[in-house]
């Protein structure tokens, strides 16, 4: 159960885009279609953006977006705004019934 | 209002025993699938435990297998994790969430653990 590997910081200009990257194993972002994403502002607790890779639960703005290649998952922001500055982290399913999530990433918005 | 709402959390000595709580409301309980997350202030999250909506899938983290226990009590829409042999390394917030499609959609507002002599 080792930890998902994220950037530990990116940034962008209000307006452009931004991809934060996610990558596993085979045994778990690999081999199965469930990485979520979550966003977190200080002090809160974290919020789902991102369900089954890509889709998006009612409510997330379609600015938000993930993918996923081989053992690495993306989750795109585009058209960026400076409440999207928050931690982001991805989770996926790693088999017998555990998850791992990922390290997060500290989203600055310039 | 649908919500989680932690508690049982607090100051202990590394070795002892800790139990949080999670209750539930304004959603049916024993439809979902419930799980722990914890986080250090600072840091990234951790995933601890899960259980199934009837109990019969259970799961740990090889962080804490063998020393934490999750239960539920859907006929009190309560979740539970025991936690025994207590390290410094335990010490975060705890979060309670509420799964949906292997995806944690609702979180509590945690409830603190702090493992200290």
């Amino acid at each position: 159960q080792s930890a998902l590997t994220q950037p530990r910081s990116v940034s962008g200009s209000p307006g452009q885009s931004v991809t934060i990257s996610c990558t596993g194993s085979g045994s778990d972002i690999g081999g199965h279609n469930y990485v979520s994403w979550y966003q977190q502002h200080p002090g809160q607790a974290p919020k789902l953006l991102i369900y089954d890779v890509n889709m998006r639960p009612s409510g997330v703005p379609d600015r938000f977006s993930g993918s996923k290649s081989g053992n690495t998952a993306s989750l795109t922001i585009s058209g960026l705004r400076a409440e999207d500055e928050a931690d982001y982290c991805c989770c996926s399913y790693s088999g017998s019934y555990t998850w791992v999530f990922g390290g997060g990433t500290k989203l600055t918005v310039l | 209002e649908v919500q989680l709402v932690e508690s049982g959390g607090g100051l202990v000595q590394p070795g002892r025993s800790l139990r949080l709580s999670c209750a539930a409301s304004g959603f049916t309980f024993d439809d979902y699938a419930m799980h722990w997350v914890r986080q250090v202030p600072g840091k990234g999250l951790e995933w601890v435990s899960g259980i199934s909506w009837n109990g019969n899938s259970i799961g740990y983290a090889d962080s804490v297998k063998g020393r934490f226990t999750i239960s539920r009590d859907n006929a009190k829409n309560s979740l539970s994790l025991q936690m025994n042999s207590l390290r410094a390394e335990d010490m975060a917030l705890y979060y309670c969430a509420k799964a949906e499609r292997d995806a944690f959609a609702l979180w509590g507002q945690g409830t603190m653990v702090t493992v200290s002599s």
